[in-house]
């Protein structure tokens, strides 16, 4: 079984709709975090969170939202989805002592029309 | 600012040709830098990692060289294979005494290496 999981793996919305995608991770990781991966542009972190009760913004997190319900569960929220939304996005997690060691999932298609 | 880019954004090599992925880097502030494959349809993989204090690591059919004084990163891959297409990231972990516990790896945009057979 995968270490990280991430549902849906393919979701196409209508803009204002709100949308939940998931992540499950089964390695014991206290951080996690998403990124979003658009062509050209590479990985930018949307949110990343070190604990359950430490959640932290990373660079494009406007329009987006987190609830890391335990320690294996992070989920990431488009409150109102718009077009400009659609992407690739990732949850990952790391140990601490080596948190630059990632371990991704298989990624999440997003499309909003 | 901080950036880490790469020289070129595409590769094509023959399938058992070395192949050589270069990274440039402006933060001297980081005590990791990484390489990361990505396979289309899958997530960012690990691959390896290089500590400041040296200049080279091998591992399983790959080398990873650091060159400080002119802030370079390059991803050695001996004897290619069509397994190696992939997209590969470079990325730098910044210190602690530099970003403190909020460290947050700082990403390439990737070269995209395709192995002819």
């Amino acid at each position: 079984d995968a270490d990280v999981t991430q549902t849906p793996r393919n979701r196409i919305t209508k803009t204002g709709k709100r949308i939940m995608l998931e992540c499950s991770q089964t390695k014991g990781h206290d951080r996690m975090y998403w990124y979003r991966q658009d062509p050209g542009l590479g990985l930018r972190l949307i949110y990343y969170s070190f604990d359950v009760k430490d959640i932290n913004k990373g660079e494009i997190s406007d329009g987006y939202s987190v609830s890391r319900q335990a320690q294996a569960k992070f989920s990431l929220s488009l409150e109102s989805a718009i077009p400009n939304q659609t992407a690739l996005y990732f949850c990952a997690t790391s140990d601490p002592r080596r948190q630059w060691e990632q371990y991704f999932g298989p990624g999440t298609r997003l499309t909003v029309t | 600012g901080e950036s880490v880019g790469l020289h070129l954004p595409t590769l094509s090599v023959q399938e058992g040709d070395n192949s050589i992925i270069n990274c440039a880097y402006s933060n001297s502030a980081s005590d990791y830098f990484i390489w990361y494959k990505q396979e289309s349809g899958k997530g960012p993989q690990f691959i390896i990692d290089i500590r400041s204090n040296m200049d080279k690591r091998q591992g399983q059919r790959v080398t990873v060289l650091l060159n400080k004084t002119v802030k370079h990163l390059s991803l050695q891959i001996a004897a290619t294979q069509p397994g190696d297409s992939a997209v590969y990231f470079c990325a730098e972990n910044p210190a602690y005494y530099n970003a403190g516990n909020n460290r947050k790896l700082i990403w390439g945009l990737g070269t995209s290496l395709a192995v002819n057979p």
